[in-house]
């Protein structure tokens, strides 16, 4: 079956440390996405990438860092420069970045103490 | 910058139709999405509309009016596995920008 994978769904660190979340999709989808998403706020973008080698940033970038070195993966590392890191984080992609629609993976729930 | 506002709250009764609004001003449009959201879950694909008017499908639809920044998602014939948030999304540069959601909640 094809989909996007998040793993893990839950995920607790301590204050300071970095954390890296995995995300892979098999729809063969050029256009990958992150969103952080917080109660009462919608999805909001962190990092995008159109293709592979090649990222940009979204409307809240800072304190996170992405690499796209394969098609099938997207990883999101949240830095310990990340104020508020604890949030529910979701990963995307689309065929492109035109306007397609973007499938979801489960999401990965961050708590840091 | 970008001004997406839905209701934060509705509640409809099994069987009932509800109607959730959606209004955006943002710096470009190239469309609008609508997205479900179970508690916890990731979302899932609505509905897209690009041009003015009503899309239907089977029990939602979805209208858009560009002229006036506006756009409602219409749930018919309400089911108990309708409870969710739904997500207005618009479309513009390469990125979709979200409303906060909708929760809505279906009663028996």
């Amino acid at each position: 079956d094809g989909g996007i994978t998040q793993s893990p769904k839950y995920l607790f660190r301590k204050e300071g440390q970095n954390v890296t979340l995995s995300c892979e999709q098999n729809l063969n989808h050029d256009a990958m996405y992150w969103y952080r998403q917080d109660p009462g706020q919608g999805l909001r973008l962190i990092y995008y990438s159109q293709i592979v080698n090649d990222f940009q940033k979204g409307d809240i970038a800072e304190g996170y860092s992405v690499s796209r070195e394969k098609k099938e993966s997207f990883p999101l590392t949240v830095t310990s420069a990340q104020k508020n890191p604890t949030a529910f984080y979701l990963c995307a992609s689309s065929i492109g970045t035109s306007d397609y629609e973007q499938y979801f993976g489960p999401g990965t729930r961050l708590t840091v103490t | 910058g970008q001004n997406i506002d839905q209701p934060t709250e509705m509640t409809a009764t099994e069987g009932a139709i509800v109607q959730i609004n959606c209004t955006y001003q943002t710096s470009g449009f190239n469309g609008l999405f609508w997205y479900q959201q179970h508690a916890g879950e990731a979302p899932t694909f609505l509905s897209y509309n690009v041009l003015d008017g009503l899309e239907e499908k089977g029990r939602f639809s979805s209208f858009l009016s560009r002229s006036k920044g506006y756009s409602y998602l219409l749930l018919k014939e309400l089911q108990m596995k309708d409870s969710a948030s739904y997500l207005c999304a618009v479309y513009n540069d390469y990125k979709l920008s979200f409303g906060a959601g909708t929760t809505v909640t279906v009663r028996a």
